[in-house]
């Protein structure tokens, strides 16, 4: 069964560096999301993208983050300068379509720890 | 504006008795609601989807959900538990309030401890 995956599983940064965390969706789908989750907090929307651009962020989803799809195939998530803040699991999802009844297929996460 | 209140951090029960996790939601428009399992250390899978059809919903592993729009509840059952079934588990709604494009707004989650 196809699966989304995100590498790496784990990542480790010092705070002002710049991280990319990657994203492989499932392959015929065509929204891809990042939603993000501080240990012990909900799992909260960050993007949602769609051909080749942003369709909605929330309100976390300043200029420090920025979204890619480089490839036919990756979906990036990057974070110009870390703060400790920004330690959290971050989850990729894909879906077919974008309305909501349309189920969000998600990735395992990849945890980022700022030091 | 939608929202998710899970009304239980922890369940615990022993194996082979019935589970319940309650779930009630907010929502302006015709909500889909969804429960994900989360195992340590995996990724979030979906058990089961409301998306305004039959209001009794049935997904993996005999986990259901009855959508209640009169109580806003969409509560997960199961008959009898088993031990694979400790877990977290988020209830998630969505709208389609924005031209199609929807985003997903989780509850705090719910920890699973099934006991022998």
């Amino acid at each position: 069964e196809p699966e989304v995956t995100q590498t790496p599983s784990h990542q480790v940064t010092q705070m002002g560096q710049e991280v990319i965390l990657r994203c492989v969706p499932i392959s015929n789908h065509l929204y891809f999301y990042w939603y993000r989750q501080i240990l012990g907090q909900k799992v909260e929307f960050l993007v949602s993208f769609y051909n080749n651009e942003i369709s909605e962020k929330s309100e976390i989803f300043d200029d420090q983050f920025s979204v890619e799809r480089p490839d036919g195939s990756n979906f990036t998530l990057k974070i110009r300068s870390t703060k400790l803040e920004d330690s959290a699991m971050y989850f990729c999802a894909s879906s077919v379509a974008g309305q909501a009844a349309n189920t969000q297929y998600f990735g395992p996460g990849t945890r980022l720890t700022v030091l | 504006a939608q929202s998710v209140t899970q009304l239980d951090s922890h369940v615990s029960v022993s194996e082979g008795t019935p589970v319940l996790l309650r779930c009630n939601y907010s929502s302006s428009y015709s909500p889909s609601l969804f429960w994900y399992v989360q195992h340590p250390n995996k990724g979030l899978q979906l058990l089961l989807k409301y998306t305004s059809a039959a209001t009794l919903v049935k997904g993996i592993n005999g986990f259901e959900a009855e959508f209640k729009k009169s109580e806003t509840s969409f509560h997960l059952t199961k008959p009898s538990a088993h031990m694979s079934d400790a877990a977290e588990y988020f209830c998630v709604v969505s709208d389609s309030a924005r031209g199609g494009y929807s985003t997903l707004t989780f509850g705090k989650g719910t920890m699973l401890l099934v006991s022998p």
